[in-house]
Order: structure tokens, then C-alpha cells, then sequence
């Protein structure tokens, strides 16, 4: 059920200047991971993805980093924006194309 | 981008009651289908996966029998709760994976679903 008094790791930011998420993951095979932004009621967005086979990624003003060896994934904005507040999880593609998101971070942009 | 949405946006009901929710993939088919549920504060949770034509597949700990899902065309899954009680309160989000997308590996997801059981 519902859990009472939870806060999400909030990191606040300046605007116009760069962020940087961080994501631990869990299981060593996973070979797709991918970013997702979520606003306040709306579903998630897709920002990004990396394989395995890569450790880094770069989009439009996004990057993500992929260390496999201590099975952590990080997600940096540039210019970080006010549009840019939001929930942003990582998760990592399973069997069977299931997706495991972790558990989340708070981006507040402060004008 | 490929387009899934979701119906209703909202819904509340009273306990007792079931509830369903569509989940549709607007420009793609979609032979697989996922559902999730989400507390506040909390991160997505995988309910099942949807499998066009066969039975849908449950997560560890998720009732199939509380939680009816049927996938019976390429474009729509619908997610059942019956019996709903307060606790079943949440934000219930599908996603689709398009196989022609990202290698396969890119799922679409819905804008979400706010369920309130009184």
C-alpha cells in the first residue's frame, strides 16, 4: 500500500547550470539502460538511452555516463532549465523486456 | 514519437466496485504491453506484462486475479481492478513496446491513470 512521509532525494539547481542525477543498479547482465523524466501526474518521458556497450551517451543537452563496473549510471543536463523540474528514474531493461526503475530524483530549478 | 494513451485519466469509485482502465498504442502495434503502478513519492512498479493473444504474465506478489488484464488486439491492453478498496489508491501508467523501435528495446508509455477507491 501507500507509504507515508516518503521524500524523494531532491537536488536543487540553479538555472543555467549543469546537474548531475546518479543511479545505482543492480543486476550485472543488464545490457539497456535508459533515463526518463516524469513530471508531477504524467507518465514518463523517455531522455535517454545507453547499452552496455558504451559508457557514455550524449543528446540534446543531456549525457548519460555508464559505469558497469560498480553498476552505476549517471544522467547530466546542461543549461538546466526551469522545464527541466521534474522526477527523473533511471531503470534497467530485464528477461523478457521488463523494466526495473530505481527509485527516483526530485530536480528542482531554481529561476 | 509513437503515441500511447491511456482511459480514463482519472477515475474514483467507490470499494467495492472494478475498475477498468484502457491502455492503447495510437500509430504502432504493439504485441506487448506493461503495466505499472505508482505510489506517491514512490518509483514505478511492474504489475504484469500484456502479451497480445496469451495470458499476461504477473510479478512476483501482484494478484492476477484482482488485477484482470486482456490484451485482445495489437493496439489495446485493458487492466481490470476488481474489488477495488482504498489501498488499491494509485497511479496506474502502461507502456508499450514498439518492435520496430530502438532495436525493440523502446517502450511508450502512457500518460497514467489516477485511480481513487473511497
Amino acid at each position: 500500500g501507500e507509504s507515508v512521509g516518503l521524500h524523494l532525494p531532491t537536488l536543487s539547481v540553479q538555472e543555467g547550470d549543469n546537474s548531475i542525477i546518479n543511479c545505482a543498479y543492480s543486476n550485472s547482465a543488464s545490457d539497456y539502460f535508459i533515463w526518463y523524466k516524469q513530471e508531477s501526474g504524467k507518465g514518463p518521458q523517455f531522455i535517454i538511452d545507453i547499452r552496455s556497450n558504451m559508457d557514455k551517451r550524449q543528446g540534446q543537452r543531456v549525457t548519460v555516463l555508464l559505469n558497469k563496473t560498480v553498476k552505476h549510471l549517471s544522467l547530466q543536463i546542461a543549461a538546466t532549465q526551469p522545464g527541466d523540474s521534474a522526477v527523473y528514474f533511471c531503470a534497467e531493461k530485464g528477461g523478457n523486456n521488463r523494466l526495473a526503475f530505481g527509485k527516483g530524483n526530485q530536480v528542482v530549478v531554481i529561476p | 514519437g509513437a503515441v500511447v494513451s491511456q482511459h480514463p485519466s482519472r477515475v474514483i469509485c467507490k470499494s467495492g466496485t472494478s475498475v477498468k482502465i484502457e491502455c492503447r498504442s495510437l500509430d504502432f502495434q504493439a504485441t506487448t504491453m506493461f503495466w505499472y503502478r505508482q505510489f506517491p513519492k514512490q518509483s514505478l512498479m511492474l504489475m504484469a506484462t500484456s502479451n497480445e493473444g496469451s495470458k499476461a504474465t504477473y510479478e512476483q506478489g501482484v494478484e492476477k486475479d484482482k488485477f484482470l488484464i486482456n490484451h485482445a488486439s495489437l493496439t489495446l491492453s485493458t487492466l481490470t481492478v476488481t474489488s477495488a478498496h482504498p489501498e488499491d489508491s494509485s497511479f496506474y501508467i502502461c507502456s508499450a513496446r514498439d518492435p520496430t523501435s530502438g532495436g525493440g528495446n523502446e517502450q511508450f508509455f502512457g500518460p497514467g491513470t489516477r485511480l481513487t477507491v473511497l
